[in-house]
């Protein structure tokens, strides 16, 4: 089975902190997604990845970007948090149909 | 830009009641797939449908492929306490693409 793995269940960051969430998936998938979820809102697209060194911008990619330097390697950076990106972050990777979840990091900005 | 409806947001059954929620699209989509979130987790991949008016079971679980490709259900029968979660819908179109529901949130009272 494809494995997504997210390097931190929890955080806790200052305002105005560089943060970066990590994610690996070990199937040589080439399509990998940043969601943010929020209650009541779903999930929703950040940024995503088809290659490496490719990125494309999702649904609210304000205040985020991402580096994709490796295949299995799909990084998410909050240049300067802010308490509305307060979330849980979850982190997928794909082939062709349907995607391979992380755990998920919750992400609190204080 | 595309969007899902999915419904009902919440439902509370009773342990052993049959289940049953549904999404709409007004665009139309070639897979559609069906996820479960347990708390503090990511989202894991139930049911993949791959054409129109397809059926497909997964031990209690039961999902359709509308006929027009804008719709599908998903049936739990026979609730237990562990089907507690959100439920997700996603479609998948063309583009591999993937646009998701807002989600279903199941609570089983004993």
């Amino acid at each position: 089975d494809v494995k997504v793995t997210q390097s931190s269940r929890y955080l806790v960051k200052r305002t105005g902190e560089k943060v970066f969430l990590e994610c690996v998936q070990d199937m040589d998938h080439e399509n990998m997604f940043w969601y943010r979820q929020d209650p009541g809102l779903g999930l929703r697209l950040i940024y995503f990845s088809y290659d490496v060194k490719m990125k494309e911008k999702g649904d609210i990619p304000e205040g985020y970007s991402v580096s994709r330097e490796k295949k299995e390697r799909f990084s998410l950076i909050l240049e300067s948090a802010s308490t509305n990106q307060t979330s849980m972050y979850l982190c997928a990777s794909s082939f062709r149909f349907g995607y391979t979840f992380g755990s998920g990091t919750r992400l609190t900005v204080v | 830009g595309q969007q899902l409806n999915q419904s009902p947001q919440s439902m509370f059954i009773q342990e052993g009641e049959d289940v049953s929620m549904n999404c709409t699209s007004s665009s139309i989509f070639n897979t559609w797939l069906w996820y479960k979130q347990e708390p503090g987790e990511g989202p894991v991949l139930l049911i993949a449908l791959y054409k129109a008016g397809e059926l497909t079971s997964n031990g209690r679980l039961t999902a359709q492929f509308g006929i027009t490709r804008k719709d599908s259900f998903l049936n739990i029968s026979a609730s237990i306490p562990s089907d507690v979660g959100i439920y997700f819908c996603a479609g998948q179109g063309g583009d591999d693409k993937i646009i998701f529901g807002k989600g279903t949130r199941l609570h089983i009272l004993p």
